[in-house]
């Protein structure tokens, strides 16, 4: 069975610029959530859309938007990319809306670089 | 409030030892405890996870220790083996919330 999977895993974008990340969650999760994740730190909680509405914002600018399809994969879009913007993506799946609700299952990862 | 708090940052074990990761939280609301291991170039994955109405919980190799009153929580590594070098994070949610609040992570080297 496939897991969540990711695309692209990895991109490199200059300051000012858009990305647009994608993922496929598991056959029959029908929640997605997006996970920002700094290089030696652990992942900061960005969106999660159950049910293709959302449930969850974290604190994000307004430059970070999601969508979830009616397929339930998801997308991630970055406006005006900075510096700081730069980290692994995550996407992760699971069964249910809340957090505590089950695993969540995570893909490897989006790798964005900003120059 | 929202902060999970985990140390040690770096850990070194000897192959066959015991691994030990801390965490502390402050919102009480938090009902839900997971433990995530990370290897390089892959995405975190459950390794193990506690709800607030047991202290303790096993699974082979691996036990969370949950003191509800310290508001602390541990993993503990029985039988530490090479392949258990990685970095792993402490986790904690509430049944309100959507997010998991993370660990800064700890990253555990075990020698052979």
């Amino acid at each position: 069975d496939a897991g969540v999977t990711q695309s692209p895993t990895h991109l490199i974008k200059t300051r000012g610029q858009h990305v647009t990340l994608r993922c496929s969650p598991i056959s029959g999760h029908k929640s997605v959530s997006w996970y920002q994740q700094v290089l030696g730190q652990g992942p900061q909680f960005i969106f999660q859309y159950y049910e293709k509405e959302e449930r969850g914002r974290g604190n994000f600018p307004d430059r970070f938007s999601a969508r979830q399809f009616p397929n339930y994969s998801s997308e991630l879009n970055v406006n005006a990319l900075l510096l700081g913007d730069s980290a692994l993506y995550l996407c992760a799946s699971s069964l249910g809306a809340g957090a505590n609700t089950g695993e969540l299952f995570f893909g490897e990862g989006s790798r964005l670089t900003v120059l | 409030q929202q902060q999970v708090k985990q140390s040690p940052q770096s850990l070194i074990v000897q192959k066959g030892g015991i691994s030990i990761i801390n965490c502390a939280y402050e919102n009480t609301a938090f009902d839900y405890f997971p433990w995530y291991q990370q290897f390089p170039g892959k995405g975190p994955a459950l390794l193990i996870a506690i709800r607030p109405d047991v202290s303790e919980k096993k699974e082979g190799r691996f036990t969370i220790s949950f003191n509800k009153s310290a508001k602390q929580f541990s993993l503990h590594i029985m039988d530490s083996q090479p392949g258990d070098s990685a970095t792993y994070f402490c986790a904690a949610s509430n049944s309100s919330n959507y997010q998991l609040i993370w660990g800064a992570g700890t990253k555990l080297i075990i020698k052979p």
